[in-house]
């Protein structure tokens, strides 16, 4: 079992829609949650980032993790063309070194005219 | 400030050759990283950095090298290209968290094929 899991979609979904985008995890050391989002032939880039339970809000952007279910997500309002990309989730725990993080294989995103 | 950089864009390698890819951050970062992304995999984890003069190695070392004699550089080796090698390689650095907020950034990357 991946330590990880992100459904790879594709996820195509119509310009105003509301998109929920999600990842499980089987590691409980992991105490913090990133997403990336990644445009096509560029570097991730962070969106957004949690370092605890519940809803986190930035512009028509949601981040949101419950620890007890090992489930994030991140939900997207009035989706845009421009935010058709792939979305990564990583997680990372406090233990070891160099704030390591894992990531999903990635869910990509086609918002549609 | 030009955040991180990586050279070169792209490259083909043939099997057996060696090659430097090279990373650069302006941002006084501490961490960096070096990545491996293959389709529909995700990115893997190659090798850290904690600061000048110290790394370790991650979740797919074998087939790499790094060196850190500087904060700004973090370079990737590559002995002897292997087909398996084939990937698209991204450069990472993080720097501590300030007023919570995180502070990481990625490089634009290098396709390498090995033919």
């Amino acid at each position: 079992q991946k330590e990880v899991e992100q459904d790879p979609g594709p996820l195509s979904v119509p310009e105003g829609a509301i998109v929920s985008l999600n990842c499980t995890y089987s590691n409980s050391a992991f105490q913090y949650f990133m997403w990336y989002r990644q445009y096509s032939r560029k570097g991730p880039e962070l969106l957004m980032y949690t370092y605890s339970s519940g809803n986190k809000e930035d512009g028509r952007f949601t981040a949101q993790v419950d620890k007890s279910s090992k489930y994030i997500s991140l939900f997207i309002r009035d989706s845009q063309p421009s935010d058709s990309a792939t979305y990564l989730c990583a997680m990372g725990g406090f233990t070891g070194g160099g704030n390591k993080l894992t990531f999903g294989t990635g869910t990509q995103l086609k918002v549609e005219l | 400030n030009a955040g991180v950089t990586q050279t070169p864009k792209f490259r083909i390698l043939k099997i057996g050759q060696s090659m430097t890819l090279q990373c650069a951050q302006d941002m006084n970062h501490n961490y960096m990283y070096w990545y491996r992304q293959d389709p529909g995999m995700g990115l893997k984890l190659i090798y850290y950095s904690v600061g000048a003069g110290i790394t370790d190695k991650g979740e797919v070392p074998n087939g790499y090298n790094v060196s850190r004699s500087t904060t700004e550089d973090f370079p990737l080796r590559l002995e002897l290209a292997a087909p398996s090698q084939t990937s698209v390689y991204f450069c990472a650095s993080r720097g501590a968290q300030k007023q919570g907020k995180e502070t990481q950034y990625f490089g634009p990357g290098t396709r390498l094929l090995v033919l």
